[in-house]
Formats: C-alpha cells, structure tokens, sequence
C-alpha cells in the first residue's frame, strides 16, 4: 500500500496553460506539505496545510493554489505555466506532536513545460 | 532568514572508501534530520537527533549532532554501491511544521 500517492508521474505541458497534481496520503497524518525539487536538487516548501488549515505559504506565485478538501488530500492547480515552473513536485505528510517528526514524501511529479 | 549549508556539493568515491557529508545552519536547531534520496527517487527519512552531542548509528552510517546544535554530520563508513544518492539534512524554523532543508550532497559510487 502506497503511503503517500501522487498522480500524475509525469506531466508535459505547453507554456500557459493550467494543470493540477494531486496528492493523497493513507497514514492518518494531519500535516500535508507541497515542495518544489529544481534542477540542482534543491528541496523548497511551498505549502502546508494542518487540518485542512493553510499554515505554511512561501513566496510562491499566486499561479500556484493549494486545495485540501480533507486532511488526506492536498492538490496543488497552477494556472499559466511558464518554463521556470518545470520541476520535480514533491508532496508530504507528517504526523505533528509525535516525537519523530519525520516527513513522508510522495514519489513526485515531474512537470515539464514546453 | 535561516539556511542551511552542506558541503561537498558532490563527492565521487571508490567503493569501500568512506564518505562524509557536513551540515551548518545558521541558526542553533531544536533537532535535525537526514534524508536519502536515491537517483531518480524520493526522499526517504533516516534519522533524527535532537540532543546536544548526539552520535546514532545505523549500521555504516553515523550520525553526529553538533554540541552547539547547529551542525551535523552523516559519515558513511565503506561506501556500496547501494548508498549512491543525495543525502540532505534538514532542520525546523520557527515552530515544528517547516523543515528547511540543505543543499543536499550527492554521492557517487565507483564499483
């Protein structure tokens, strides 16, 4: 049984357009993160939801939404692609007020932007 | 605002040697995790250490907690071919809900 799910895999699309990842988590965890992996690897956050409560927001373009319509699930929309927005997104989830506060991260979506 | 540094950015080594990989923050931490991220993969939880002077093993790899609690160290004692991959460190700001994480030090394996 997957952990934490993420669809699509892979995701091609043309400069301007809007498309969604969706991210959903099994664990019964409360806490729900977006991240962006660039090119050089580097781990952003992006977003965090606790309890369907948006808790975290860095400085992200306002193309990027976040939705969680439950604490499992946690969908990220961009609306006007453009190429600086190719990358690797990872969600996560984690369970807070336990001692370990380890992350659980999805297998990531790819996007590409033509 | 808080980063978190690691160096090497890359290091390639013959298999058997050993690795070691330093994480800095700029700011004293409340505890720091590592992760591993295989090629082409996701991030995967190895440990966390909390205590000022921590040392943890898990088999060859040790990790070290810094007394001032603001650096680490993952030391991985005869490399395989196995432990290829970006190991990150990463430590809390603020509250306990953000992780920031390092840059990340890639490592290769030579068979």
């Amino acid at each position: 049984d997957t952990a934490v799910s993420q669809t699509p895999k892979y995701l091609v699309t043309q400069m301007g357009n809007d498309k969604s990842i969706k991210c959903e988590q099994n664990l019964g965890h409360d806490t729900m993160y977006w991240y962006k992996q660039d090119s050089k690897k580097f781990l952003k956050i992006m977003f965090s939801y606790n309890n369907k409560e948006l808790i975290i927001n860095e400085t992200v373009p306002n193309r990027f939404s976040p939705k969680s319509p439950d604490k499992a699930h946690l969908n990220l929309h961009i609306n006007s692609l453009e190429l600086g927005d190719s990358a690797v997104y990872f969600c996560a989830s984690r369970h807070t007020g336990v001692a370990y506060n380890e992350q659980f991260f999805g297998p990531g979506t790819r996007l590409t932007v033509l | 605002g808080q980063q978190v540094m690691q160096i090497p950015q890359y290091q390639h080594v013959q298999e058997g040697e050993d690795f070691t990989t330093y994480c800095n923050s700029s700011t004293t931490l409340s505890n720091i995790q590592w992760y591993k991220q295989r090629p082409g993969g996701h991030p995967v939880f190895l440990i966390q250490l909390v205590k000022s002077g921590e040392v943890k093993k898990q088999k060859r790899l040790t990790f070290q907690f810094g007394e001032a609690k603001k650096n680490s160290s993952l030391h991985i004692t005869a490399t395989q071919t196995t432990d290829v991959g970006t190991y990150f460190c990463a430590g809390p700001r603020g509250g306990s809900y953000k992780l920031i994480f390092g840059s990340g030090t890639r490592l290769l394996v030579r068979p």
